[in-house]
């Protein structure tokens, strides 16, 4: 099983700054199959970025993915209010099992 | 647009065996629009994946729950199902219904396999609890 550590666990930041959310797998991540969601507080998780840097149909440009092998980041810049929730990422490149991380917290 | 909805009981004891529909409307359960998946949330924790279905039938499990889980697919309702026997509090989680992309090959050495993508769109979940 891929083990996906998130780091921090939780991001104090404030509007208008840029928030960097790593993801680290515990075995290289073949094809950059990876993926970032963003789940706000009652809602389902929404993608965001697939295959590491693809970013998902109707997903504003302020949100980047990068990384390959092992180390994997989201970047979002210019924070806005709407931005703040846990964002959790996710590796497809084993389906046995797929897995997630644990989650970053982006809070104000 | 495709919408995904869960529905099913929101509370079970002990022992009994959690049954959940999702049902999908604006796309069909057929050939080449993709796997559907259900995914949980434990109240306050991460996400975990039990497994993905394509409309033939060919099935993907979490080997941490195969041997309690059973998903299955009646494209003639367009509907596919969630079955977990024995729950206990363990399993109270938020279930999610999915859909995402994927493919089944034939490896030389290592035989059949099926490839998942991410999950592109989400049902809103349904909460199920597990308490006596």
């Amino acid at each position: 099983e891929i083990v996906l550590t998130q780091s921090p666990g939780t991001l104090s930041l404030s509007p208008g700054e840029t928030a960097t959310l790593s993801c680290r797998a515990s075995q290289s991540i073949s094809a950059n199959y990876f993926a970032w969601y963003q789940q706000k507080r009652g809602q389902a998780p929404r993608l965001l970025i697939y295959d590491a840097s693809r970013r998902a149909p109707g997903i504003p440009d302020r949100f980047s993915g990068s990384g390959s092998g092992t180390d994997f980041t989201l970047t979002i810049s210019r924070l806005e209010p709407e931005d703040f929730a846990v964002y959790y990422c996710q590796q497809y490149a084993s389906s046995s099992p797929l897995t997630f991380g644990g989650g970053t917290k982006v809070e104000i | 647009q495709l919408q995904l909805q869960e529905s099913g009981p929101g509370l079970l004891k002990p022992s009994e065996t959690l049954s959940l529909t999702c049902t999908v409307s604006g796309s069909f359960v057929s050939r080449n629009t993709g796997y559907w998946g259900w995914i949980r949330q434990p109240p306050g924790k991460g996400l975990e994946w039990i497994g993905s279905i394509y409309y033939n039938g060919v099935v993907s499990y979490n080997p941490s729950l195969k041997s309690r889980v059973t998903i299955s697919v009646d494209t003639s309702k367009n509907q596919f199902s969630l079955k977990l026997s024995a729950v206990s509090a363990a399993d109270t989680a938020m279930y999610y219904c999915a859909r995402q992309e994927g493919w089944a090959y034939n490896d030389v050495l290592t035989g059949y396999h099926v490839h998942l993508e991410a999950f592109d769109v989400w049902g809103q979940g349904t909460m199920v609890t597990v308490s006596s």
